[in-house]
């Protein structure tokens, strides 16, 4: 157990629905990151908050948005689903901004049919 | 456009013999390299990391070799055991305060 949890494990939905996918933190742990897996692609950084705030946006698409709460969980929601955002979807969280110390929950697994 | 690039998608090694995962990266402004490794059902973990003002950087079987004229690194594990068995994810960040930039990660096959 990593100490980053993730739910739900595994989600499958129609195409133009809405989800979201939750992520809570390890205990002290102030950012969060969101990454995105394909089939056949790396990790691809989708946004990344710091106590509560936005810090950096990679190529996340604007049906996808974020957020942090104030208990510094976060909530990455995909909306419009299409086929092509089958994926897994990767939370990893840091003491510090910028800190090299990502630890990474076990994923949700997206499939839309 | 990938920054980091692994072309190699798997690699076979036997046993007790010495493990070379490759890595290339074309950003320039990277300064910390870093491997994770990632077993199925599991999220990444952290392995081993280099700033870019060395060339090498070891803890225990895991060397990472940084070549910045080449924009090449390498992941050596010696000797290979069974449950080095995973994915290998090279990353790259242009510094502490930036994200970190993924491959598309080498699954490594140690055999017995």
């Amino acid at each position: 157990d990593s100490g980053v949890t993730q739910t739900p494990k595994h989600l499958i939905t129609a195409t133009g629905q809405r989800v979201t996918l939750r992520c809570s933190p390890r205990s002290g742990d102030l950012s969060v990151y969101w990454y995105q897996q394909s089939l056949d692609q790396g990790l691809q950084f989708l946004i990344q908050y710091y106590n509560g705030e936005e810090r950096a946006k990679g190529n996340i698409l604007e049906r996808f948005s974020a957020q942090q709460f104030p208990d510094l969980h976060s909530e990455l929601n995909l909306s419009s689903l299409e086929l092509g955002d089958s994926a897994l979807y990767f939370c990893a969280s840091s003491p510090l901004w910028g800190d090299y110390g990502y630890t990474f929950g076990s994923g949700t697994r997206l499939t839309v049919v | 456009d990938q920054q980091v690039k692994q072309n190699s998608p798997s690699l076979s090694v036997q046993e007790g013999r010495i493990s070379i995962l490759n890595c290339d990266y074309t950003n320039s402004m990277f300064d910390y390299f870093l491997w994770y490794k990632k077993y199925p059902a599991e999220g990444p973990t952290f392995l081993i990391s280099i700033s870019s003002i060395k060339d090498k950087n070891e803890d225990g079987r895991f060397t990472v070799f940084l070549n910045k004229s080449a924009k090449h690194l390498s992941l050596h594990i010696v000797p290979s055991q069974p449950g080095d068995s995973a994915v290998y994810f090279c990353a790259a960040s242009e510094n502490r305060d930036d994200k970190i930039i993924f491959g598309k990660g080498t699954r490594l096959h140690i055999l017995p």
